[in-house]
Formats: C-alpha cells, structure tokens, sequence
C-alpha cells in the first residue's frame, strides 16, 4: 500500500518558468489537499478537492492552479514560477466521512526551489 | 475563524528529561477535532493522535501522552522520559465538524531538541 505519493521529491526552476507537481493517493480517499510548508513555519492550505471535478481555493492559492479528474490523482501546477513560491510541498488526503475527525494521510514531500 | 497556536517556538531538553509542548486553539464549533502530527529531519508528517471535542479523557500512548482541556482551549502534549529520536518539528492542528471540505488549520510548529 503506497498510500499519498509525490512526484518529484526535488525540483530546482528558473523564475517564469512552470511545472507540475505529481500527487497520486491509492486508499480511495475522496479529499484531497495541497499545502506549503515555509521554513520555520507551519503548514498552509493552497488548494483542496472533495471529490473527483471538484477544487476549491484554500488559504494561498495565488500562482497555482490544480485539477482533479480522477480519484486518485491531484495535480499541483505552477504557471509561471517566482522566488516565493520557493517552499516545500506537501500533498494530502483523507477518508470522506460526516465527520471531521479522520487523520490526513501526507506524501513525503516535493522541495521546490525558484532561482 | 479557527486560529492554532503553538506556544513554544523551540525547546532544548536533555535526554531523558520530560517535556511538553502547549497548543492552544480558537474555534466557534462546538464540534471539532484536534491533532497532532510530528515532522522529525527527514521531513515527512507522521500522524500521532486524533481528539474529538466531546472527549476530554487523557490519552497515553508509552512515552506519549496528551492533555485535552475545554475549559483552557488547550491540547498539549508530553514526551516522558525523551529520547533523542525525538528530536522533530511537531504540530497541532484543528478541523470544525462543519467545515466544508474538513481542512485543517495547523500551528506553526514547535521545535523538539533533544540532546544526549
């Protein structure tokens, strides 16, 4: 069992340029998530999705843009890659349930540099 | 609006010592879930422990325990005994029940060191 797997785990762009940020999830988990990780910070909600063709903005999406066609899959992209965006980047998800108390599964993370 | 804080920035302890890292939460739900997830160096999220609002029982988990306080908004958790490998970022987080999407709002973390 895999579970949240992110791709890839190391990514070094030039400003401007763009990219996509992999996240696949095998447990059938509904909700999906995407959130950064600035040093010495906590973890901050970019985008997030309940189910397969529904997204919606979180706390900082400026400067991204997901899709959820399938599932199992929750593309991250960058469009047009600046210095702030330098961070890391954790991808999530969870069982769908009335209730709020089930624990989000993470990936293990994609390092983001913008140079 | 939900608001974590994480009351400790940093901590430095030597091994063997107890230690407690302080969460304190805001919420206006009257049903919501606490966690506690840890970030040791290599940098992923480890999952630790869920608390639902309406639970207020302390929970051990061999060196671990925590301390869920409605009354103080408070959610703190304490290493007994630490050891090294303890050594990690570790967060609290909230999720209301009737938050759309149940997202999380995560504290900015504490810093564990433990020094042998």
């Amino acid at each position: 069992n895999a579970g949240v797997t992110q791709t890839p785990k190391f990514r070094i762009l030039k400003i401007g340029q763009s990219m996509t940020l992999q996240c696949a999830q095998d447990m059938n988990h509904n909700y999906m998530y995407w959130y950064r990780q600035d040093p010495g910070m906590g973890l901050k909600l970019i985008y997030y999705s309940v189910g397969a063709g529904i997204t919606d903005k979180g706390e900082v999406p400026n400067g991204y843009n997901v899709s959820r066609s399938t599932t199992e899959d929750f593309p991250l992209r960058l469009e047009l890659a600046a210095p702030s965006q330098t961070s890391v980047y954790f991808c999530a998800s969870r069982l769908t349930g009335g209730l709020s108390n089930q624990p989000q599964h993470f990936g293990d993370g994609t390092r983001l540099s913008i140079l | 609006a939900q608001k974590v804080t994480q009351v400790q920035t940093e901590i430095s302890v030597v091994e063997k010592e107890d230690v407690t890292l302080d969460c304190v939460y805001e919420t206006r739900d009257t049903t919501y879930y606490l966690f506690w997830y840890k970030q040791p160096p290599s940098g992923e999220l480890v999952f630790l422990i869920r608390r639902n609002s309406f639970d207020e029982q302390n929970e051990i988990s061999g060196r671990y325990s925590w301390n869920f306080q409605k009354s103080t908004s408070s959610f703190n958790f304490t290493i007994t005994a630490s050891q090294v490998v303890d050594s990690a970022v570790y967060f609290c987080a909230l999720s209301e029940a009737g938050e759309y999407g149940n997202k999380l709002v995560f504290g900015a973390g504490t810093i564990l060191r433990v020094k042998s």
